[in-house]
């Protein structure tokens, strides 16, 4: 089975830093890129970041460039999403999402985590 | 403010036909940029619906169907559902947006 799972969310103070994972298993990893997609309570869905399947290039959303680095280990089936400099408009449930289609890196989103909560308050 | 539009809201009586639309622009849907349609129950991740414009997934009923002209889109959903009720999202891309990558700003389908 396809399946993506994300950790890592808590409850960080503004200014602080935290790592977000993304597990995927079930396919083969490193032919496909993986996104960022968070949703702030209430709100709608908001691309944070992509990263292709080499991990060779990297895409962010104006919010967060220059605070946030995704990374990926094939070895490990696992993106990683490290944020610094957290804010409060950054809390939000993130999820990580696959690309429908491999050695591409924009596309359809088909299959989505079930999510993490980051939650930035002091 | 989403670069693609879609309706806050629509609503729908039970084996009823509704349409949302996905307005964009010459730089994104107008572009030539293919159109991409989720559905998110309550409390559940988003689901791809529609991908490609108008394709769907295996095991999405083809009670749900989407199109693209010009600069906009739009997702269709016949003999509507009480299940059907849930958030509804276009994403796409744009040559003008940092990283390509963007969601309308969602739609809240009622089924009354």
């Amino acid at each position: 089975e396809v399946q993506l799972v994300e950790s890592g969310g808590g409850l960080v103070q503004p200014g602080g830093s935290l790592r977000l994972s993304c597990a995927a298993s079930g396919f083969t990893f490193s032919d496909y890129a993986t996104n960022w997609v968070r949703q702030a309570p209430g709100k709608g869905l908001e691309w944070v970041s992509v990263i292709s399947g080499s991990g060779g290039s990297t895409y962010f959303a104006d919010s967060v460039k220059g605070r946030f680095s995704i990374s990926r280990d094939n070895s490990k089936n696992t993106v990683y999403l490290q944020m610094n400099s957290l804010r409060a408009e950054d809390t939000a449930v993130y999820y990580c999402a696959k690309l429908a289609s491999p050695l591409r890196l924009f596309d359809a989103l088909d299959i989505w985590g079930q999510g993490t909560m980051v939650t930035v308050s002091s | 403010q989403s670069v693609l539009t879609q309706p806050p809201s629509v609503s729908g009586a039970p084996g009823q036909r509704v349409t949302i639309s996905c307005t964009g622009s010459s730089s994104n849907i107008g572009g030539g940029y293919d159109v991409h349609w989720y559905q998110q129950l309550p409390g559940t991740a988003p689901k791809l619906l529609i991908y490609g414009n108008n394709n769907r997934p295996s095991g999405v009923p083809d009670r749900f169907s989407g199109s693209k002209s010009g600069t906009s889109a739009s997702l269709a959903i016949t003999g509507l559902q009480a299940e059907d009720e849930a958030d509804y999202y276009c994403q796409s891309h744009d040559s003008n947006v940092s990283g390509y990558v963007l969601f309308g700003g969602g739609t809240k389908l009622t089924v009354l």
